[in-house]
C-alpha cells in the first residue's frame, strides 16, 4: 500500500516553460487536492476534486489546471511556469476529515 | 473567510521541557480541527485531529490538544519534548458543512530541541 505517490520529486523549468506533475493514490480515495507550500505560508489549496471527472478551485487557483479523468490520479499543470510558481507542491487525498499527503514535488522556475 | 493563526514561527525548547504551541482560529461556527507534523523533505503527517465529542485530544508521539470553544483554540502541547520532536507543526481547520473536506493551515510553527 503506497497511499499517495507524486512524480517527479524535483523540477526545473524555465520562464515560459510548461509540465504536469502527477499524482496517484491507492487508497480509493474520492476527494484529492494539490497544494502549494512557501515559507511562513503554510499550504494553499489550488484546486482539489470531489470525484472522478470533477475539478474545482482552491484559494491560489491561477496559473494552474488540473484533471482527474481516473479515480486514482490528480494531475496539476503548469502551462507557462513563472518564478513566482517556485514552490514545494503536495497533493493529498481523503475519503472524510483525514486528508493523507503525499512526499511533495520540489519546483524552482528560473 | 476562516482563517488560522499560529503563534510564533520559531520555538526552541530544551529536551525534557514541555512544547507548547498555539493555535487560534476565525470562525463562528466550530471547524474541525487538526495538527499535523512536517520532518525535513517529507510530506505532512496527521498528529492528533478534533471533530466532536471531548474535547482533549490526544494524538501520536506523546501530543495532545484541548479544544476551547469560548477561545477559539486548539493548542498543541507535549510535557517533554524529545530530539525526534524537532519538526515543523501544522495547525489547520475544515468545515464538515463545505463541500470537499477542504483545510485552511496556519503558517507554520518550527520547533527546535536543544540538548
Amino acid at each position: 500500500n503506497a497511499g499517495v505517490t507524486q512524480t517527479p520529486k524535483f523540477r526545473v523549468l524555465k520562464t515560459g516553460q510548461s509540465m504536469t506533475l502527477l499524482c496517484a493514490q491507492d487508497m480509493n480515495h474520492e476527494y484529492m487536492y494539490w497544494y502549494r507550500q512557501d515559507p511562513g505560508m503554510g499550504l494553499r489549496l489550488i484546486h482539489y476534486s470531489v470525484g472522478e471527472g470533477t475539478t474545482a478551485k482552491g484559494e491560489v487557483p491561477d496559473g494552474y489546471n488540473v484533471s482527474r479523468l481516473k479515480k486514482q490520479n490528480f494531475l496539476l499543470g503548469l502551462e507557462s511556469a513563472a518564478p513566482s510558481q517556485t514552490s514545494v507542491y503536495f497533493c493529498a487525498s481523503s475519503r472524510f476529515e483525514e486528508q493523507y499527503f503525499g512526499p511533495g514535488t520540489r519546483l524552482t522556475v528560473t | 473567510a476562516q482563517s488560522v493563526t499560529q503563534l510564533g514561527s520559531h520555538v526552541s525548547v530544551s529536551e525534557g521541557a514541555l512544547v507548547l504551541l498555539r493555535c487560534n482560529y476565525s470562525s463562528s461556527v466550530p471547524p474541525y480541527l487538526f495538527w499535523y507534523v512536517q520532518y525535513p523533505n517529507q510530506g505532512l503527517q496527521l498528529l492528533l485531529k478534533y471533530t466532536t465529542g471531548a474535547t482533549l485530544v490526544k494524538g501520536i508521539n506523546g501530543f495532545e490538544a484541548e479544544f476551547k470553544k469560548s477561545e477559539t483554540s486548539f493548542h498543541l502541547t507535549k510535557p517533554s519534548a524529545h530530539m525526534s520532536d524537532a519538526a515543523e507543526y501544522f495547525c489547520a481547520v475544515s468545515y464538515p458543512q463545505a463541500a470537499g473536506n477542504k483545510l485552511t493551515f496556519g503558517g507554520g510553527t518550527r520547533v527546535l530541541v536543544k540538548p
